[in-house]
């Protein structure tokens, strides 16, 4: 199975800070994923990548960047740090079809006070 | 955009019985239906998937449904263990298929 690794895997920050959340995939995968996990939300996808370089924004991406420097790393990038972005994250990464299935990766805590 | 909504929130079945997840997808096009455990304080973990030439699918306990018509698919859990307790969730491609689309997630409690 694919392995996805994040980090850090918990994280507080304070209002108005910058988080950079990392996410490193050693399958050679061409798509990332950046998602978050809500109470009542299921996932919701952030931002994604189909490859180096290249990033796309999800369904909710206000508020986040995200980098893809490398085919193995894929950041997400909150600048200013606000309380509503408290929430688990998850990383996942799948191959090159549309059909592809994604793995994910542990996730990161994180809570902005 | 897709949405995905999962008819069950919470599911408690007494071991040995099947647990039953449905969930429908609004976007015709969509081709590829995925479904996820999720164990306590853990990550997310593929478990099956059906895409839409196909109405069926298994794999040992677990069966896919796929109705294309009704836009409906659902999971059955066939002689439920403890181990089978966590949280489903199903999702959708959208139509670009360059997305998934997730519902909520259903508890599933196997009780013994």
């Amino acid at each position: 199975e694919a392995a996805v690794t994040q980090s850090p895997r918990n994280k507080v920050a304070v209002t108005g800070g910058k988080v950079t959340l990392s996410c490193n995939q050693t399958n050679n995968h061409n798509n990332m994923y950046w998602y978050r996990q809500d109470t009542g939300h299921g996932l919701r996808l952030i931002h994604y990548s189909y490859g180096a370089g290249s990033t796309e924004k999800g369904d909710i991406p206000d508020g986040y960047k995200a980098s893809r420097p490398s085919q193995e790393n894929f950041s997400l990038i909150l600048e200013l740090a606000t309380p509503s972005q408290t929430s688990v994250y998850f990383c996942a990464s799948g191959g090159r079809g549309r059909e592809d299935t994604q793995y994910f990766g542990p996730g990161t805590r994180l809570l902005v006070l | 955009g897709e949405k995905v909504e999962q008819h069950e929130s919470t599911l408690s079945v007494r071991e040995g019985d099947s647990a039953v997840i449905n969930c429908t997808y609004t976007d015709t096009a969509s081709s590829y239906f995925p479904w996820y455990k999720q164990e306590a304080g853990k990550s997310l973990h593929f478990v099956i998937d059906i895409r839409s030439n196909v109405d069926r699918k298994q794999s040992q306990r677990l069966i896919v449904l796929l109705d294309k018509k009704a836009k409906r698919f659902s999971l059955h859990i066939t002689a439920t263990q403890p181990e089978d307790s966590a949280i489903y969730f199903c999702a959708a491609t959208n139509s670009a298929g360059n997305k998934l689309t997730f519902g909520i997630g259903t508890r599933v409690l196997v009780r013994p």
